[in-house]
C-alpha cells in the first residue's frame, strides 16, 4: 500500500516550453502533497505543499507564477514549469501523505528528471 | 526553524562490517524523525520512523535508529552491511503541526568487497 507513482519519469525539453508532471497516490486519499526539487548530489528541498481543492503554499524564493501546482483531485497533483530554462534541469520529486488517516508519514513518488535543452 | 545536521557527506565500509550513519537535529519541540534511502535516480524509500515511545527504532533492510534527546541525535545503524545498502541516506525531521520534512544533506555510502 500507500503507492506514488510520478509521470514522466524523465523529460528533455527545448528551452522555453513548458512541461508538466503528474503525482498521483495509487492506492490512498493524499490530501495533502508536496513537491521536491532535487540538484544532483544534493539534498531535497522543498518547493511547495498543496492541499486538495485549494492553492499551493509556496516556499520562499519559489516562483509560483513559474512552477504551478494543481491539487485538483485526492489523488492527482501536477507540477507545471512554465516557460522553462536550463536552470530549471533538475529532479522532482513529489510525495504524498493522508492526513484523514492520521498519518503523518511523506510516501514518495520515484522522481522526474527534467531537462531543459 | 527545525534544521537537520548529516556529518559524514561520505562513507565507505565493507561488506559484512557494521555501520553508523548520524543525524543531528535541532528543534525546541519533540520532532518526528525519519531516516530514507534514495537509490541513483530514484525516490525515497522510508527505512524508519520515530513519533514517540520507545527510543530505539527497528525499520526495513535491517536497519535500526535510537533517538537520544539529551544529543539531539537519531543515528541510523546496522550491524551488517550488504552490497545492496549502497545509496544515500538522508535524516529529516518534522514535528507535531508542522507537515513539512527538512532534509539532511546526505550521506552516500559505498560498500567495498
Amino acid at each position: 500500500g500507500a503507492v506514488v507513482s510520478q509521470h514522466p519519469s524523465w523529460v528533455i525539453c527545448k528551452s522555453g516550453t513548458s512541461v508538466k508532471i503528474e503525482c498521483r497516490s495509487l492506492d490512498f486519499q493524499a490530501t495533502t502533497m508536496f513537491w521536491y526539487r532535487q540538484f544532483p548530489k544534493q539534498s531535497l528541498m522543498l518547493m511547495a505543499t498543496s492541499n486538495e481543492g485549494s492553492k499551493a503554499t509556496y516556499e520562499q524564493g519559489v516562483e509560483k507564477d513559474k512552477f504551478l501546482i494543481n491539487h485538483a483531485s485526492l489523488t492527482l497533483s501536477t507540477l507545471t514549469v512554465t516557460s522553462a530554462h536550463p536552470e530549471d534541469s533538475s529532479f522532482y520529486i513529489c510525495s504524498a501523505r493522508d492526513l484523514v488517516s492520521g498519518g503523518y508519514e511523506q510516501f514518495f513518488g520515484p522522481g522526474t528528471r527534467l531537462t531543459v535543452l | 526553524a527545525q534544521s537537520v545536521t548529516q556529518p559524514d557527506i561520505h562513507i565507505t565500509v565493507s561488506e559484512g562490517a557494521s555501520l553508523e550513519l548520524r543525524c543531528n537535529y535541532s528543534y525546541g519541540a519533540t520532532p518526528y524523525l525519519f531516516w530514507y534511502v534514495q537509490s541513483p535516480g530514484q525516490g525515497l524509500q522510508l527505512l524508519l520512523k520515530y513519533f514517540s515511545g520507545d527510543t530505539l527504532v527497528q525499520g526495513i533492510k535491517g536497519f535500526e535508529a535510537e533517538f537520544k534527546r539529551s544529543q539531539s541525535s537519531f543515528n541510523l545503524r546496522k550491524p551488517s552491511v550488504h552490497w545492496s545498502d549502497a545509496a544515500e541516506y538522508f535524516c529529516a525531521v518534522s514535528n507535531f503541526g508542522n507537515e513539512k520534512l527538512t532534509f539532511g544533506t546526505g550521506t552516500r555510502l559505498t560498500i567495498i568487497p
